[in-house]
């Protein structure tokens, strides 16, 4: 059974800090993994999406990696801002099952100006 | 293009209610799937549809139920609401109903059962 897990659970920096997330998960037979943004009482802002014969992926601020063997994603965040501020959760496509994702818990971040 | 729409946004209903959660997809996106995000937790897979049909459910009760129509909009029904339920609920559409496509979320509907 796939388990997907998110550490740290909660993270405070001051502004400017470059900072990484990690996502690991049980079972490397995967799809695709897909990084997350939720600001609180929100819906969910796709930020990256990692094929699985993918190693990384960029988008401006955010660069996402993908080791399938070790069973590791980061998510890289660069400069950190106020604005980023949020719950950031990964998300993985089982190849057994790629109907339907499986998620972490998130990892709840705070950018202090 | 628009993005993938949800209604109502907040709702409170009692235990033994029915209710019916809407969602219409991105422009041209064929898939819908919906999720329960309870507080503080990831979302949990309900089920997918894929060109109006069920395309996958995950360990819901059958009370958890679904339509999705032509033009791929989405219902979610759920009757005989229990506490439990209280939860916001997600859609999510996407292009390719194998999961391979990047998922698109709502804002989501927040249901709470009283």
């Amino acid at each position: 059974k796939q388990e997907v897990t998110q550490i740290p659970a909660a993270l405070s920096v001051p502004e400017g800090e470059n900072l990484v997330l990690n996502c690991s998960f049980t079972d490397s037979a995967i799809y695709n993994l897909q990084w997350f943004r939720q600001d609180p009482g929100k819906g969910l802002t796709s930020l990256l999406l990692i094929q699985s014969s993918q190693r990384e992926q960029t988008s401006g601020r955010l660069n996402a990696s993908l080791d399938k063997s070790s069973g590791r994603s980061t998510l890289y965040i660069a400069a950190s801002q106020p604005g980023d501020s949020a719950t950031y959760l990964c998300a993985v496509g089982h190849a057994g099952n790629n109907r339907k994702l499986i998620w972490g818990l998130g990892t709840s971040l705070a950018v202090n100006p | 293009e628009t993005g993938v729409t949800q209604s109502p946004t907040h709702l409170i209903k009692t235990r033994g209610q029915q209710v019916t959660l809407r969602c219409s997809s991105q422009s041209g996106h064929n898939t819908v799937s919906w999720y329960q995000q309870a507080l503080g937790q990831g979302p949990q897979f309900i089920f997918q549809y894929y060109r109006e049909e069920e395309n996958g459910r995950g360990n819901f009760p059958p009370r958890f139920s679904g339509l999705q129509f032509p033009n791929y909009s989405s219902e979610l029904n759920v009757n005989a609401l229990e506490l439990d339920d209280s939860a916001l609920y997600l859609c999510a559409s996407s292009l390719d109903g194998q999961g391979a496509g990047e998922l698109f979320f709502g804002e989501g509907s927040r249901l709470t059962v009283l």
